[in-house]
């Protein structure tokens, strides 16, 4: 059972345009949200994170909006650049165990 | 820098022979991880250390087992692989948990192929 999932397995975006991932949990108990970017050859590095206590959170053109009646989240990218092509994963921690679950990811793909 | 690295960045093994994958970090965290990710699919949690404390999770076969000697070192160790086990590994390490949350760092991960 698939407890975070992103329905989108890819998405294509001119350069300098918004991108808008979403991600869609079903526990409620989940307390803390990650997202993280993934090149080729390479681990998920840590993008952006929102507690469940916040609706939103923001760092430079990187934005994570937070749901929580929909159990919903989405990352925004603005303005979207062609570096920011990578598979981006979503992820949720359920209380202060640290364990995270992933979603299966969304494959990026910004056009010059 | 700071990181987490591991070796070999690509191993093959054939199928039934015991393997190992291995796991250093440099940034002194306590909790260290093992996923399996394979093509497609979400990371998965395997098992995980606080400290020394081992927690397998319910469903990770016992084919899996681990084995952490010390703060900086973690090792995955496939006792017999079978075809299924074919996946990239990686491992990741964090801070102490608490209610702000700590961010997980990831290594760059090993691609296993069993023959």
């Amino acid at each position: 059972d698939q407890q975070v999932k992103q329905n989108s397995p890819s998405l294509s975006v001119q350069e300098g345009r918004i991108s808008i991932l979403n991600c869609d949990y079903t526990n409620s108990m989940f307390d803390y949200f990650l997202w993280y970017k993934k090149y080729p050859a390479e681990g998920p590095t840590f993008l952006i994170s929102i507690s469940s206590i916040k609706d939103k959170n923001e760092d430079g053109r990187f934005t994570v909006f937070l749901n929580k009646s929909a159990k919903h989240l989405s990352l925004h990218i603005v303005p979207s650049q062609p570096g920011d092509s990578a598979v981006y994963f979503c992820a949720a921690r359920a209380g202060a165990t640290n364990k995270l679950i992933f979603g299966t990811g969304t494959l990026l793909a910004v056009q010059p | 820098d700071a990181m987490v690295i591991q070796n070999p960045r690509y191993q093959v093994t054939q199928f039934g022979k015991p393997v190992t994958l291995s796991c250093s970090q440099t940034l002194n965290h306590n909790v260290m991880y093992w996923y399996q990710q394979k093509s497609s699919q979400a990371p998965k949690l395997l098992f995980h250390y606080y400290d020394k404390d081992f927690n397998n999770e319910a469903d990770t076969p016992d084919n899996f087992q681990s084995r952490r000697p010390n703060t900086s070192f973690c090792f995955l160790d496939i006792r017999s692989p079978g075809l299924g086990d074919a996946a990239m590994y990686l491992c990741a390490t964090s801070e102490y948990p608490d209610i702000t949350g700590y961010e997980q760092y990831f290594g760059p991960g090993t691609r296993l192929t069993v023959t």
